[in-house]
């Protein structure tokens, strides 16, 4: 069965303290895979789409990278205002069907 | 623009009765979806439309009707609500470059079905 899994469920980091964030998935021919941020009572806000096996992209803090099983989110540096569920989703059968995974939520302490 | 909106913000049904949960786009995205979510459970595609006309069933579709008769507003209907629909549902508009595909997201609305 196709599916995506995020891990940890929650990280707890230090202002500074850099890690990664984990998305794997299952999907036959990968259709492209979404990273977007999620703050308490808001709508997710897309960060990210990589498409093939070594693509990165960034944007300030935020890394992602893609592997032929997984992608990953690196935060470098992070501050308290990182925090939030990063949540990844990829396409199934059609780009319009995303399926998501649970989230990993971040909380940066200063 | 004011990006996609969704209303009501908050809404409380009793069982049984039936609703309209709107959203609009002013970016002239042909693709849109609705979502719900759940606590442990991600967010569930339950309808999509790729244009104008045009819709689709995602992965959690009984109980939800969708139409699309223009292409900024994709409005969700509740036939009859039931407490298993309580949730926070999100309206997404996305376009693609060919390339790049962006998608976003409406501040969702609140359903409490009692």
């Amino acid at each position: 069965e196709d599916q995506v899994t995020q891990s940890p469920e929650a990280l707890r980091l230090q202002e500074g303290e850099s890690s990664s964030l984990n998305c794997s998935y299952t999907v036959s021919g990968l259709r492209g895979l979404f990273w977007y941020r999620q703050d308490p009572g808001k709508g997710p806000e897309f960060l990210f789409t990589l498409y093939s096996a070594g693509e990165e992209k960034e944007k300030e803090r935020l890394k992602a990278t893609l592997t032929k099983k997984e992608s990953f989110l690196h935060i470098t540096a992070p501050k308290p205002e990182d925090s939030a569920t990063y949540l990844c989703a990829v396409p199934l059968q059609v780009r319009e069907k995303l399926v998501f995974g649970k989230g990993t939520k971040l909380t940066v302490n200063p | 623009n004011a990006g996609v909106t969704q209303t009501p913000k908050f809404q409380v049904l009793k069982t049984g009765q039936s609703m309209t949960l709107q959203c609009a786009q002013d970016m002239n995205h042909e693709y849109m979806s609705w979502y719900r979510q759940d606590p442990g459970m991600g967010l569930r595609l339950i309808h999509y439309s790729v244009g104008a006309g045009i819709t689709d069933q995602g992965e959690v579709p009984n109980g939800y009707n969708v139409s699309r008769s223009t292409t900024e507003d994709f409005p969700l209907r509740l036939l009859s609500a039931a407490p298993s629909q309580t949730s926070v549902y999100f309206c997404a508009s996305s376009y693609s470059t060919g390339y790049q595909e962006t998608q976003y997201f409406g501040p969702g609305t609140r359903l409490l079905v009692l």
